[in-house]
C-alpha cells in the first residue's frame, strides 16, 4: 500500500507567475482534497475532487483550480501567484463515505517572491 | 458555519508532566471530531478520532472525549515524553469529507 506522495517538495516562484503542483492519492481511495497552510495557521480547504469532479470548494478565488484524473491522482493550479500565497500546500486521499480517514502528503512548500 | 478553536501555544511542559490541550468547536449537525498532529518537517498524521457524542478516542497514550454538551474535545495525556514535541490541530468533519482545523498548538517537551 503506497501512501500520499506530492511534487515537488518546495518551489519558489515569481508573483505573476502560475504553477501546478501534484498528488498522488493513496491505493483505492477515490477522493483528493487539497489545502492551504499559511505559516503558524491551521490547514485551509480549497478544494476536494471525487471522481475526477470538483465536489466543494473553500473560500478561494478562482485562479485556484485543479484536476483529478482517472488515476485518481491530482493536480492543484495557481494562477497569477501573489505573495500572499506562500504557503504549505497539502494533498488529502481518502475513500468517499462517512467517518473515512483522510491520509495527508508531507506537502509543497511554495514561496512567492 | 463550522469552526474550531483551540488554546494558543506553545505550550512548554517537562518530560512526564500531564498535558492538557484545549478544544471547543461550533458545528451545524453532528460532525466527527479529530485531533492531528505534524512533526517537524512532516505531514499531517491522525493521532484519534470521535465519532459522536461521549465517544473516546485514544492513542498513544494520548485521549479525547467528544463532549457535546460543551462541544469540547481536549486533548490529554497522563505522561508527556520529549518525542511528543510537535504542532496538534483539533478538527471536525461536518459529514462531508471536508476538515476545518484550529490553528494548531505548538507543544514543546523539556528533558
Amino acid at each position: 500500500e503506497t501512501g500520499v506522495t506530492q511534487s515537488p517538495t518546495h518551489l519558489i516562484k515569481t508573483r505573476g507567475q502560475q504553477v501546478t503542483l501534484r498528488c498522488s492519492s493513496q491505493s483505492g481511495h477515490n477522493t483528493v482534497s487539497w489545502y492551504q497552510q499559511a505559516l503558524g495557521q491551521g490547514p485551509q480547504f480549497i478544494f476536494q475532487y471525487y471522481r475526477e469532479e470538483e465536489n466543494g470548494r473553500g473560500n478561494f478565488p478562482p485562479r485556484f483550480s485543479g484536476l483529478q484524473f482517472p488515476n485518481y491522482s491530482s493536480e492543484l493550479n495557481v494562477n497569477a501567484l501573489e505573495l500572499d500565497d506562500s504557503a504549505l500546500y497539502l494533498c488529502a486521499s481518502s475513500l468517499q463515505g462517512v467517518d473515512t480517514e483522510a491520509f495527508f502528503g508531507q506537502g509543497t512548500r511554495l514561496t512567492v517572491v | 458555519g463550522n469552526s474550531v478553536t483551540q488554546m494558543e501555544g506553545p505550550v512548554t511542559l517537562s518530560e512526564e508532566a500531564f498535558l492538557t490541550i484545549n478544544c471547543t468547536y461550533t458545528a451545524t449537525g453532528y460532525p466527527s471530531l479529530f485531533w492531528y498532529v505534524q512533526y517537524p518537517g512532516e505531514g499531517l498524521q491522525l493521532l484519534l478520532k470521535a465519532t459522536k457524542a461521549d465517544d473516546k478516542g485514544s492513542n498513544k497514550g494520548f485521549e479525547a472525549t467528544y463532549r457535546k454538551e460543551t462541544t469540547s474535545f481536549h486533548l490529554e495525556k497522563g505522561s508527556v515524553q520529549v518525542s511528543d514535541s510537535a504542532v496538534y490541530f483539533c478538527a471536525l468533519t461536518p459529514r462531508d469529507d471536508k476538515i476545518i482545523f484550529g490553528k494548531g498548538t505548538r507543544l514543546h517537551i523539556l528533558p
